[in-house]
């Protein structure tokens, strides 16, 4: 089992550009979370996918958005890059409740110049 | 805006020494709380998840108990060894309403332990 896969690994932007970051859950989970780690802080939640429809969203801008495809994978974009985007952004996949726990993909670091 | 709070911040121990950390949490709408285990450049990795008042659980030489009522959740490791070396976290969720399914984290605890 290739648990939570997470695309690409590392990132290098240029403010105000655009990036998309791709993740594909664990097998037999149909929920993707996105979490944004900033250096020094634990994870911070973004948004969660189901069913292809965003359930719940954290105190990110709009410029944060994603999208979950029938497979269930999931992107997550960011638009209007801004310098404090900079961080270690963390998929993870559950199934519907996530009483089995959350599991998390190894991440993507983005830079962002 | 909910607050997870954990400490310490960092720990150095030697091998072969026992050491626990604690996490804080709202003890109101408790839905859950996730231990998670951070080697660097890796993925987390789950160590346990919590659901009742009074809860231990144990895995190996790691254990964790979780007292809902005040709002807290020891993690021990057992004769620590080198391969110990990581970033724990914990990790809230709320219990229904518009926080379901999120995870709120503090900002863990970095361990090193020295051979």
């Amino acid at each position: 089992d290739a648990g939570v896969t997470q695309s690409p690994t590392h990132l290098i932007k240029t403010r105000g550009q655009q990036v998309t970051l791709r993740c594909s859950p664990k097998s037999g989970h149909d929920t993707v979370s996105w979490y944004q780690q900033a250096l020094g802080q634990g994870p911070q939640f973004i948004f969660q996918y189901y069913e292809e429809e965003e359930r719940q969203r954290g105190n990110f801008p709009d410029r944060f958005s994603g999208h979950q495809f029938p497979n269930y994978s999931s992107e997550l974009n960011v638009n209007a890059l801004l310098l404090g985007d900079s961080a270690l952004y963390l998929c993870a996949s559950s199934t519907t409740g996530g009483r089995g726990g959350y599991t998390f993909g190894s991440g993507t670091r983005l830079t962002v110049v | 805006i909910l607050n997870v709070e954990q400490s310490p911040q960092s720990l150095h121990v030697q091998e072969g020494d026992s050491t626990n950390f604690t996490c804080s949490f709202p003890s109101s709408n408790f839905y859950a709380l996730h231990w998670y285990r951070w080697e660097t450049a890796k993925s987390p990795e789950a160590l346990f998840v919590m659901t009742l008042n009074g809860d231990e659980k144990k895995k190996g030489r790691i254990s964790a108990t979780l007292n809902t009522k005040e709002g807290y959740s020891y993690l021990y490791i057992k004769g620590s060894q080198p391969e110990d070396s990581a970033t724990y976290l914990c990790a809230f969720r709320n219990a229904g309403g518009t926080s379901y399914g999120k995870l709120t984290f503090g900002q863990g605890t970095i361990l090193t332990v020295h051979p």
